[in-house]
């Protein structure tokens, strides 16, 4: 069956514009992730979708980042007001039980840069 | 902030040779997971090993878990240019893993 997708695979913008990056999770997965990786660096935990229950934001940024998710399906990252910063590698994930401990399943990212 | 450090940072051996892998955390855990990481982009998962395991094997990985050190080890027997990769250690928490920085691992024909 198809992995876990995410568009567009790279992303140039201008700082100061708005960005929206998409995670297609595998069909079944209620529980989905976002992460950034900056350039050399580890995974930073951004938000994390279970089934329709509240999200865990904690781990965003700035009040510039937001995210969605319909029912158990697509994600849209977006970033506000882009600055240099935030260019990084946006991966997702999505796993099929919420327990922290399941394997989780990686897209190829979204590579974003800001000019 | 990282719950994960891995050591070394980098590491560059010869097709053939094995290669151990460090990952230290902080907090008590439920289970350690280790993933690859091919060219900056999506991970793949290796292996999980329980709080309760002390060691795992899978095919030529082999994983040690020692709880009361809170360190864990990654060692791949018999290295293959293929295995180029990062290699990032992931604890389990709540509804979230918390990545390692990662070890950069070359292997050389």
């Amino acid at each position: 069956g198809a992995g876990v997708s995410q568009s567009p695979s790279n992303k140039v913008t201008e700082k100061g514009k708005d960005v929206e990056l998409r995670c297609d999770p595998i069909s079944g997965h209620t529980a989905l992730y976002w992460y950034r990786q900056r350039l050399g660096q580890g995974l930073e935990f951004l938000i994390y979708f279970q089934g329709n229950s509240a999200p865990d934001k904690s781990g965003l940024p700035s009040d510039r980042f937001s995210a969605e998710r319909t029912g158990e399906s697509v994600s849209t990252l977006t970033i506000q007001r882009t600055q240099q910063e935030d260019s990084a590698v946006y991966l997702c994930a999505s796993s099929p039980r919420s327990l922290t401990g399941n394997e989780q399943f990686f897209g190829p990212g979204t590579r974003l840069t800001v000019l | 902030s990282q719950q994960g450090e891995e050591d070394p940072q980098a590491l560059s051996i010869q097709e053939g040779e094995n290669a151990t892998m460090n990952c230290s955390y902080k907090t008590s855990i439920n289970n350690l997971q280790w993933y690859r990481q091919n060219s900056g982009r999506g991970l793949v998962h290796l292996i999980l090993i329980r709080s309760n395991e002390r060691e795992k094997h899978s095919g030529r990985l082999r994983v040690t878990l020692d709880t009361s050190k809170k360190s864990s080890s990654l060692l791949i027997t018999a290295s293959r240019a293929a295995d180029t990769a990062s290699y990032f250690c992931a604890t389990g928490g709540g509804n979230k893993l918390t990545f390692g920085t990662g070890t950069q691992l070359k292997v050389e024909l």
